[in-house]
């Protein structure tokens, strides 16, 4: 079983279209999170979402927005694409103990590809 | 501002021995990561060091100098499915991976 799954793992769009990204654990995670990975393969963090609050990376524009309905599931919605949002898109998850993350597991990654 | 820093790019032959460094600079340390991504998949854990020392796990060790804002990931008998981008990430005090660019190994027969 898959612990980390992402879909899809391909999305190809035109420029000003809205998209979403969606993301499921089955690890029993308490904390999920969207990272940025451009074509210079640096990760980014965008959001960290657990049990208790959604904690929002300033320097993500507001046309994405993280969507949770439960601790096994955090979807990442994406309004009025733009060409620089061209990347993959990686989902993960770990658990926290006492305020302490542990290890991160990875999504295979979404690559998301705007025209 | 915080940053991590790794080479670029780095080049081993199978069967020899490579070393990566990682130097950081965090506001507050709560333990080192290192990930391996190959081309076109996720990132997946290899080692988290949080005292300093080595860790040795199987092929790989990684060892942490916390004094010296330093480490490094010791690949030993290098296969060539080892080719990879090696990921140093560090846990600052708010509990927040910082990521460092990655290393791109090649490994030549």
């Amino acid at each position: 079983d898959t612990a980390v799954s992402q879909t899809p793992k391909y999305l190809v769009t035109q420029m000003g279209n809205d998209k979403s990204i969606k993301c499921e654990q089955n690890l029993g995670h308490d904390t999920m999170y969207w990272y940025k990975q451009d074509s210079k393969k640096f990760l980014k963090i965008m959001f960290s979402y657990n049990n208790k609050e959604l904690i929002i990376n300033e320097t993500v524009p507001n046309r994405f927005s993280p969507k949770s309905p439960d601790k096994a599931h955090l979807n990442l919605h994406i309004n009025s694409l733009e060409l620089g949002d061209s990347a993959v898109y990686f989902c993960a998850s770990s658990q926290e103990r006492a305020g302490v993350t542990d290890t991160q597991y990875f999504g295979p990654g979404t690559r998301l590809t705007v025209l | 501002g915080q940053n991590i820093d790794q080479p670029t790019e780095m080049t081993a032959t199978e069967g020899a021995i490579v070393q990566i460094n990682c130097t950081y600079q965090t506001s507050g340390f709560n333990g080192l990561f290192w990930y391996q991504q190959h081309a076109g998949e996720a990132p997946t854990f290899l080692s988290y060091n949080v005292l300093d020392g080595l860790e040795e796990k199987g092929r790989f060790s990684s060892f942490l100098s916390r004094s010296k804002g330093y480490s490094y990931l010791l690949l030993k008998e290098l296969q060539m499915k080892d080719s990879a981008s090696y990921l140093c990430a560090v846990m600052d005090s708010n509990y927040q991976l910082i990521w460092g660019a990655g290393t791109k190994l090649i490994i030549k027969p």
